[in-house]
């Protein structure tokens, strides 16, 4: 009974590399989000789909780009890797319409040098 | 610009006692009400959720909702160590299109001491 699945679970990069956080989940939902959770800041959105080839920004999307692979899978990358970036990274899920919850995944803690 | 405030703690309770988590929201045509729970250097875990003006309750669990004041509210009956986390409040607003998006509060640190 996965869920939502990410990984890595955690990564060191240098400024200015680039690198792909990948998302999966098994729970058949058209809805998928990217977040970041930084310190006191709460939970920031930064793209979402909601639906499989449809793609939209959030909150704060500058410097991330996504890609929603398949109705499973939802990657963000980032191209060029910035300190300002150092975060703690979830996936989350959910039905599509109504008042749905969104299911998170377990995050991913990345750190940039 | 939507918010969702929450009032950061830590919010200190002793175990058995009722823990009161407040929120209040800006959006007047918000439409639904979440609250998650999140254990340190874990992902939020969702509790309840609540549409309607009211009470709803669920085990220990109780969310009120007053939409004519924008405020929602977690209480947390015979709270026990365990409970100790930080408690996110989420809402969705009027003007999401449909798409489920989600703006969250900061969270509350609720501590239950023995």
């Amino acid at each position: 009974n996965a869920g939502v699945t990410q990984t890595p679970k955690f990564q060191v990069l240098k400024t200015g590399q680039s690198m792909t956080l990948q998302c999966a989940q098994d729970m058949n939902h058209n809805s998928m989000y990217w977040y970041r959770q930084d310190p006191g800041m709460g939970l920031r959105l930064i793209y979402y789909s909601a639906s499989e080839g449809t793609t939209d920004k959030g909150e704060v999307p500058n410097g991330y780009n996504v890609s929603r692979l398949n109705k499973r899978e939802f990657s963000l990358r980032l191209e060029s890797a910035a300190p300002s970036q150092t975060s703690v990274y979830f996936c989350a899920s959910s039905e599509s319409g109504g008042n749905q919850p969104q299911h998170f995944g377990d995050g991913t803690r990345l750190s940039i040098l | 610009q939507k918010e969702v405030e929450q009032n950061s703690g830590p919010l200190s309770v002793p175990e058995g006692a009722i823990a009161s988590l407040n929120c209040t929201y800006s959006d007047r045509g918000s439409q639904s009400f979440f609250w998650y729970r999140q254990y340190s250097g874990k992902s939020p875990e969702l509790i309840m959720f609540i549409y309607s003006n009211g009470d709803k309750e669920d085990g220990r669990f109780t969310a009120q909702l007053n939409k004519a004041s924008q405020y929602v509210s977690l209480l947390i009956r015979d709270s026990q160590p365990s409970d100790s986390a930080t408690y996110l409040c989420a809402v969705k607003g009027s003007w999401d299109g449909g798409y489920n998006k989600l703006i969250f509060g900061a969270g509350t640190r609720l501590a239950v001491h023995p």
